[in-house]
């Protein structure tokens, strides 16, 4: 059980063209998703939280006009880069967890990988 | 406000002997603390958590970790390598409190390699 998946695996995309990314947990529901970043050889980040129904939390130095999240239901959430430039690739990863309780699990999904050219 | 620090970013062990990847932490309250396992091309994978219950935690794939409030330490430990453990290990906080409060904080990764 706790399956996340995201969608696309991978996508390669133009400058100043807007990607988005779907995550989606398949076999619980998600009362909040997380949103990370990974560069080569680097930890994950943690880019913003969101809570069903409701506007997402960013942390500090993230961009929320660039990087738009919309919770809409307990099982998909989705992260829109927008207007992206080649400093926005990276790995996205998100996860879910059922409560967003300190001591929750929290399932990731395989990630994204997102290529600008 | 939480942290993590790997003490080695990588570890190399033969198959069948033991792995021993290390992890301190800083936390303001009560701490989770998590071991998460990815594999290379795979998504993050959850060894095993602490929260607060027994100190020795007993994960997936023989890993095991102890929680040592003195020594703020919960170090990742196996008896027994096996070729398939070779991956990226992260050691994980949450903290039960604060502005941090349900989110995690990674450290930076021990990659281990495992020699036939």
């Amino acid at each position: 059980g706790a399956v996340v998946s995201q969608h696309p695996s991978w996508v390669i995309c133009k400058s100043g063209t807007s990607v988005k990314i779907e995550c989606r947990s398949l076999d619980f529901q998600a009362t909040t998703m997380f949103w990370y970043r990974q560069f080569p050889k680097q930890s994950l980040m943690l880019m913003a939280t969101s809570n069903e129904g409701s506007k997402a939390t960013y942390e500090q130095g993230v961009e929320k006009d660039k990087f738009l999240i919309n919770h809409a239901s307990l099982t998909l959430s989705t992260l829109t880069v927008t207007s992206a430039h080649p400093e926005d690739s990276s790995f996205y990863i998100c996860s879910a967890s059922s409560s967003g309780a300190s001591t929750d699990t929290q399932y990731f999904g395989p990630g994204t990988r997102l290529t600008v050219l | 406000a939480q942290s993590v620090t790997q003490l080695d970013s990588h570890v190399s062990v033969s198959e069948g002997t033991p792995v021993l990847l290390r992890c301190n932490y800083s936390s303001s309250y009560s701490p989770s603390l998590f071991w998460y396992v990815q594999h290379p091309n795979k998504g993050l994978q959850l060894l095993l958590k602490y929260t607060s219950a027994a100190t020795l935690v007993k994960g997936i794939n023989g890993f095991e970790a102890e929680f040592k409030k003195s020594e703020t330490s919960f170090h990742l430990t196996k008896p027994s390598a096996h070729m398939s453990d070779a991956a990226e290990y992260f050691c994980v906080v949450s903290d039960a409190g604060g502005t941090s409060y349900g989110k995690l904080t990674f450290g930076q990764g021990t990659i281990l390699t495992v020699h036939p």
